[in-house]
């Protein structure tokens, strides 16, 4: 079946280390994104990426980083300088990445939830 | 500024209906999606309106007035696995025209029999 993986859906790390949150998806999406939730928030975007080898920055990308080497991959690194970096992380897909017309909805992973003490 | 708006909570009895509303003030608009989310998971996606009028879907309609900056999602004969967060999102113009969805804080639903 296609779809969208994030592992693992629990994770804890000490203060000061980084960590890299993992985002695989099958279903031939040019376009992938990261995004964060907080609880009273709404999603805030992190990084996205249109295509392969290339990725702009969201919203909130100070203390992220990411990469985009294949077509189904998107990870993202949190670094030690995210000041708050626990909250849920959500990696999504759409098929259309520039723009134009039609829903081309995202489609979400199971998302991470990171705690960092 | 961006900015969309949305109740924080609302509550309904089983078998009812419920309209939860959307505001939105964007820099440029590409159409409106509503999903639906249950504590602790991703959001799935239950409509799109770029035109105005309104959208069924079985249970579930999502109307679109883009000359008020207003849409709502309604809900009709509610069931207790109805009860999550209803976020609003609307696709703006990001960077190079791409598919920048912002997002509202959501309004949790909490359906009682």
């Amino acid at each position: 079946d296609g779809g969208i993986t994030q592992s693992p859906k629990y994770l804890f790390r000490k203060e000061g280390q980084n960590v890299t949150l993992s985002c695989e998806q099958n279903l031939n999406h040019d376009a992938m994104y990261w995004y964060r939730q907080d609880p009273g928030q709404g999603l805030r975007l992190i990084y996205y990426s249109q295509i392969v080898n290339d990725f702009q920055k969201g919203d909130i990308a100070e203390g992220y980083s990411v990469s985009r080497e294949k077509k189904e991959s998107f990870p993202l690194t949190v670094t030690s300088a995210q000041k708050n970096p626990t909250a849920f992380y959500l990696c999504a897909s759409s098929a259309h990445g520039l723009g134009g017309q039609g829903g081309h909805e995202q489609y979400f992973g199971p998302g991470t939830r990171l705690t960092v003490t | 500024g961006q900015n969309i708006d949305q109740p924080t909570e609302m509550t309904a009895t089983e078998g009812a209906i419920v309209q939860i509303n959307c505001t939105y003030q964007t820099s440029g608009f590409n159409g409106l999606f509503w999903y639906q989310q249950h504590a602790g998971e991703a959001p799935t996606f239950l409509s799109y309106n770029v035109l105005d009028g309104l959208e069924e879907k079985g249970r579930f309609s999502s109307f679109l007035s883009r000359s008020k900056g207003y849409s709502y999602l309604l809900l009709k004969e509610l069931q207790m696995k109805d009860s999550a967060s209803y976020l609003c999102a609307v696709r703006g113009m990001g960077h190079y025209n791409t598919d920048k969805l912002i997002f509202g804080t959501g309004t949790r639903l909490q359906v009682f029999p």
